[in-house]
């Protein structure tokens, strides 16, 4: 069974950016799809885009196009979200998802300052 | 894109009573072609990340307890725990994985009263 292992938590100024790694064990990245999702302090959970690693195609929620970028690495077994022109706003904790069945713990994204 | 209301925001139930929970899309999730309702929920307890509970709108996730059973079809949803537990406390998201951008429901708190 597949198990997503997240980076670790990252601090960030506003406008750099982060990448946050999504490392599968236990099977094939490539055999599913992979999704981001974001949860800021309190809220709910937010759908950032997704990547199909075997057909390589990626797609993005329309409030993140052209400042996140999701990629994977088919030979690591490892899926990436970077985020770019962080705002305060873009603190949350962030999550990846193996075809919808296995989260990653959540990698918290502080953008401070 | 897809909007999903659930309601109520909140409940509080009593231990061993019923919960339920609805879930309305925008538009349907339904795929003729396969008959199959693109529509899954999720449990989430505080400082954990999502774990998948029903998926094709009323399909058990493997391990998860029976006491959960999910119904509906087109664009209405249901969630419901027969005999409610202490450790089902949690908030529950519906979302919809037919088109893309995926969304979420806006998430629905269960308390024990």
């Amino acid at each position: 069974q597949v198990q997503p292992v997240q980076s670790g938590a990252e601090v960030r100024k506003p406008g750099s950016s982060v990448k946050v790694s999504c490392k599968a064990s236990g099977g094939s990245l490539s055999t599913y799809n992979i999704i981001w999702v974001r949860q800021a302090p309190g809220q709910g959970l937010e759908w950032m885009g997704r990547i199909i690693p075997m057909l390589n195609i990626a797609n993005y929620a329309e409030r993140f196009q052209g400042r996140v970028t999701i990629t994977a690495d088919t030979s690591t077994n490892t899926a990436y979200m970077k985020l770019s022109s962080l705002r305060y706003e873009d603190t949350a904790v962030y999550y990846c998802a193996v075809g919808g069945q296995a989260w990653g713990q959540g990698t918290l994204v502080t953008v401070s300052s | 894109d897809i909007v999903m209301t659930q309601s109520p925001d909140s409940l509080a139930v009593s231990l061993g009573e019923r919960a339920t929970i609805n879930c309305k899309s925008s538009q349907s999730v339904l795929n003729s072609s396969n008959n199959k309702n693109y529509l899954a929920w999720y449990q989430q307890k505080p400082g954990q990340p999502p774990k998948l509970l029903i998926y094709w709108a009323s399909s058990r996730e493997s391990g998860v307890p029976d006491r959960f059973s999910g119904s509906g079809s087109g664009t209405d949803f249901t969630l419901t725990i027969s005999s409610l537990q202490a450790e089902d406390v949690a908030v529950y998201y519906c979302h919809q994985f037919y088109s893309i951008p995926l969304t979420f429901g806006g998430g629905t708190k269960v308390e024990i009263k």
